[in-house]
């Protein structure tokens, strides 16, 4: 069946650091792939997707490319600030799954100064 | 602009008493609507969502329900709580057809403690 695995947290990493948030997925075919946000004590927010294979999401500085190859849709930005800290939630979205979104675990980001 | 929101913000509730939370979407017509729940440092468990008034598709087995009653309400019920039940709960909505394009927004969430 379809699934997504991202790498587990928590991830700590200093102010300006380079980011990686692995994420992978099982699905056959062309999934949609979406990257979330949740910061403390609050709901979701989409930070970027991207829908057929190539494509690069892009959003405040995150980046992620959708590798058909390699089945992967890793996290990035090049230089992280303390306000980043948050819960990464990769999801995807494919009609087997009716178009529900799989979710995968949550990586939670922790950037001190 | 869309909007969804989602009450109450936070809730503290003895063990056996009953639950409603209630979420309302405005400035869209027939969206999809979810209910999920985020136990303490996990990930989205989907519990309920509905494509149209009345039409709830449950995901997971449990002492919990869901009712639209109408097109941009969505309540999810208990009539007895247990202590599992605790957790962070999120209403979301998405463009009713929209297809593998289905971006979900989330509502600000309900904290519920079951004591």
């Amino acid at each position: 069946g379809n699934s997504v695995t991202q790498m587990e947290g928590p991830v700590t990493l200093s102010e300006e650091a380079f980011l990686t948030i692995n994420c992978t997925y099982t699905a056959t075919g062309y999934p949609s792939l979406f990257w979330y946000v949740q910061y403390p004590g609050e709901g979701l927010q989409l930070l970027l997707k991207a829908t057929k294979a190539d494509d690069k999401g892009s959003n405040k500085g995150f980046e992620a490319t959708y590798r058909k190859e390699t089945t992967s849709f890793h996290l990035e930005k090049g230089s992280v600030q303390v306000s980043d800290s948050a819960v990464y939630f990769c999801a995807l979205s494919y009609m087997d799954s009716n178009y529900q979104l799989i979710w995968g675990a949550g990586t939670k980001l922790i950037i001190k100064p | 602009s869309q909007t969804i929101h989602q009450w109450p913000a936070t809730l503290v509730q003895p063990v056996g008493s009953p639950l409603s939370l209630e979420c309302t979407v405005e400035g869209t017509s027939n969206p999809n609507l979810y209910w999920y729940r985020q136990a303490a440092g996990r990930g989205l468990q989907l519990l309920f969502y509905s494509v149209g008034i009345g039409q709830i598709s449950s995901e997971v087995p449990q002492n919990l329900s869901a009712s639209r009653p109408q097109d941009r309400q969505f309540i999810l019920s208990s009539k007895k709580l247990l202590l599992s039940d605790s957790g962070f709960y999120l209403c979301a909505w998405s463009v009713q057809g929209s297809g593998a394009y289905n971006e979900q927004f989330f509502g600000p969430g309900t904290r519920l403690t079951v004591l």
